[in-house]
């Protein structure tokens, strides 16, 4: 089973609606990441939390927010999706001053 | 602030030819540096780390060395295959950082 897990991996929704893209991790890690990843630009990161009580915003958070509900559970919410939030989210998890590990990702179009 | 600068893609290599994607950075104190992969349709994975000056990291035939003096980890092997074809993304992580800093990716094809 994959140590870090995202759900759903394809999504297509309307401008104004909410969404909400959940990542689950097995590995254990306190921290917890979500980037954005568009063509060319590489990752951006969106938001990230150390662990349940901390949260911190991250390049590009506007238009997001997040739920650490568990050590092993991080979520991001688009409040009202629009077009140019059209993009490829990756979750991330790693311990303090290690190499970060993602899950599978979420494609997320918004028409 | 930090940044890190790769060679712009796409590469396009035949089988068996030598690969090298150049990156760069700009950083303040110490940072270590990281190659990442990413396959088709999955996620970025580690490829290989360096954490001080002078260090090579090593993976599946894959090398960096940290050049402090150049500031430049660039990514080489010597053999590639087809297997091998994906997207690069060349990484730093400052000392005592929280967030780890991603260049803008590669994409590295390679022909049969």
């Amino acid at each position: 089973d994959a140590d870090v897990t995202q759900t759903p991996r394809n999504r297509i929704t309307k401008t104004g609606k909410r969404i909400m893209l959940e990542c689950s991790q097995t590995k254990g890690h306190d921290r917890m990441y979500w980037y954005r990843q568009d063509p060319g630009l590489g990752l951006q990161l969106i938001y990230y939390s150390f662990d349940v009580k901390d949260i911190n915003k991250g390049e590009i958070s506007d238009g997001y927010s997040v739920s650490r509900q568990a050590q092993a559970k991080f979520s991001l919410s688009l409040e009202s999706a629009i077009p140019n939030q059209t993009a490829l989210y990756f979750c991330a998890t790693s311990r303090q001053g290690d190499e970060q590990f993602f899950g599978p990702g979420t494609r997320l179009t918004v028409l | 602030g930090d940044s890190v600068t790769q060679m712009e893609g796409p590469v396009t290599l035949s089988e068996e030819a030598f690969l090298t994607i150049n990156c760069t950075y700009t950083a303040t104190g110490y940072p270590s540096l990281f190659w990442y992969v990413q396959y088709p349709g999955e996620g970025l994975q580690l490829l290989l780390k360096a954490t001080k000056a002078d260090d090579k990291g090593s993976n599946k035939g894959f090398e960096a060395t940290y050049r402090k003096e150049t500031t430049s980890f660039h990514l080489e092997k010597g053999s590639v295959q087809v297997s091998d074809s994906a997207v690069y993304f060349c990484a730093l992580r400052n000392t005592g950082g929280f967030k780890t800093i991603f260049g803008a990716g590669t994409r590295l094809f390679v022909k049969a």
